[in-house]
């Protein structure tokens, strides 16, 4: 299975700043089947970004994903308050499916 | 808009069998997608359980297959899991998914349930 590590384990920022998340794979990935997802405590994940850069339905274009080899990222050009969450990637690309350990994303 | 709602008991205990279900709204279980289980222990990470097609097509996470059981029930529009022999290591949120066939993302999810293992 693909093992995949986010980093950091938390991100401490301000609102209007910049965020950037990295997920990086252990082992080479055929292709560009990652996604990244946002949780809120309490809530389920919701899909923000499939095949490493696609935004999913309705999500606002301050989110957006890149890939470069095995390193995954998703930046949040400008936080707005409602956007401070856990935020995990996946791969599905192979069975089974697997997810990073998620990044924390609080106000500084 | 689809709509996935776990229930269950809230509590199990220890060496028994973990039984949820998975309602589906604004959404046939026999559309063309694959109905997924996945697990949240407290503060920890998500794990994929498993995936079920409306014929019974069945795919488990090696890690958990031999004590999961998944299946449909079409006249409820509905999908359940079994997990068995549980220990406090089976303690988590666990949510209900939709994903497209192939390789896809789970773009709807239910809002999830906490399942303790205690006695």
């Amino acid at each position: 299975e693909i093992v995949l590590t986010q980093s950091p384990g938390t991100l401490s920022l301000s609102p209007g700043e910049r965020a950037t998340l990295s997920c990086r794979a252990r082992q080479s990935v055929r292709s560009s089947f990652l996604a990244w997802y946002q949780q809120k405590p309490g809530q389920a994940p919701r899909l923000l970004i499939y095949g490493a850069s696609s935004r999913a339905t309705g999500i606002p274009d301050r989110f957006s994903g890149s890939r470069s080899g095995t390193d995954f990222t998703l930046t949040i050009s400008r936080l707005e308050p409602e956007d401070f969450a856990v935020y995990h990637c996946q791969y599905y690309g192979s069975s089974p499916p697997t997810f990073g350990q998620g990044t924390k994303v609080e106000i500084k | 808009q689809v709509q996935l709602q776990e229930s269950g008991p809230g509590v199990v205990r220890p060496s028994g069998t973990l039984s949820l279900t998975c309602g589906v709204s604004g959404d046939s279980i026999s559309s063309n997608n694959w109905w997924n289980w996945v697990r949240q222990p407290p503060g920890k990470g998500l794990e994929w359980i498993g995936e079920i097609y409306h014929t019974e097509s069945t795919n488990y996470n090696p890690s958990l297959k031999s004590r999961v059981t998944m299946s449909v029930d079409k006249s409820k529009n509905q999908f359940s899991l079994k997990l068995t022999s549980v220990t406090a290591a089976d303690t988590a949120v666990y949510y209900c998914a939709r994903a497209a066939p192939g390789s896809s993302p789970f773009d709807s999810w239910g809002q999830g349930i906490l399942v303790t293992v205690s006695s």
